[in-house]
């Protein structure tokens, strides 16, 4: 098993919808959780972290988490085509806390289309 | 805020020279910095990891004295490219992070043709 899971897609969704992208992870101790989007050629790019149950909200972006279910997954709303691209989830294992190692998903491509 | 500045952009250069690239926090301290590697459309692949005034840590697979990692300061972290061949050509990408459980930052990648 993949220590952080997410289905590489493409997910593609249309203009004005709400995407929903997801991950899994395997360290039950995981104590921080990151989302990143990377365009093609380019590196990638902090969206949002969070390190609580329940959801994070910064403007059209919604984090969630839910630890005992070991998920997070990241929601956008009124998907735009700018949004396409690939989007890591990263997480930072247990085994970590004392490096800030974070571990990444294979990442899911979005495409929103016009 | 948390700005990741890495230079060069891009490097063509002839095999068998070294190459060395510079990452930098512009506005933080950065306890800890990464260094990747990725192919295309392959995932971003830690090569190590460096803290200020110590020694870097590599991961499984990848040779210390090929890639030289220097962290000299909260500021810069440095690789090392030694004696580079074609298969070293790659997108190379730092990240910094301000401490324990902080998001990274990237810089904008290095991208290396060795010819």
């Amino acid at each position: 098993q993949k220590e952080v899971e997410q289905n590489s897609g493409p997910l593609s969704v249309p203009e004005g919808a709400i995407a929903s992208l997801n991950c899994t992870y395997s360290d039950r101790g995981s104590q921080s959780f990151f989302w990143y989007r990377q365009y093609s050629g380019k590196s990638p790019e902090l969206i949002m972290f969070i390190y609580s149950n329940g959801d994070k909200e910064d403007g059209r972006f919604t984090a969630q988490l839910n630890k005992a279910s070991q998920y997070v997954s990241l929601l956008i709303r009124d998907s735009q085509p700018s949004d396409s691209a690939t989007y890591l989830c990263a997480v930072n294992p247990r085994g970590s806390s004392n490096t800030g190692k974070l571990i990444f998903g294979q990442g899911t491509t979005l495409q929103v289309k016009p | 805020g948390a700005v990741v500045s890495q230079h060069p952009s891009w490097v063509i250069c002839k095999s068998g020279t070294s190459v060395k690239i510079e990452c930098r926090s512009l506005d933080f301290q950065a306890t800890t910095m990464f260094w990747y590697r990725q192919f295309p459309k392959q995932s971003l692949m830690l090569m190590a990891t460096s803290n200020e005034g110590s020694k870097a840590t590599y991961e499984q697979g990848v040779e210390k004295d090929k890639f030289l990692i220097n962290h000299a300061s909260l500021t810069l972290s440095t690789l090392t490219v030694t004696s580079a061949h074609p298969e070293d050509s790659s997108f190379y990408i730092c990240s910094a992070s301000a401490g324990l459980n902080q998001p990274q930052h990237f810089g904008d990648g290095t991208r290396l043709s060795i010819l």
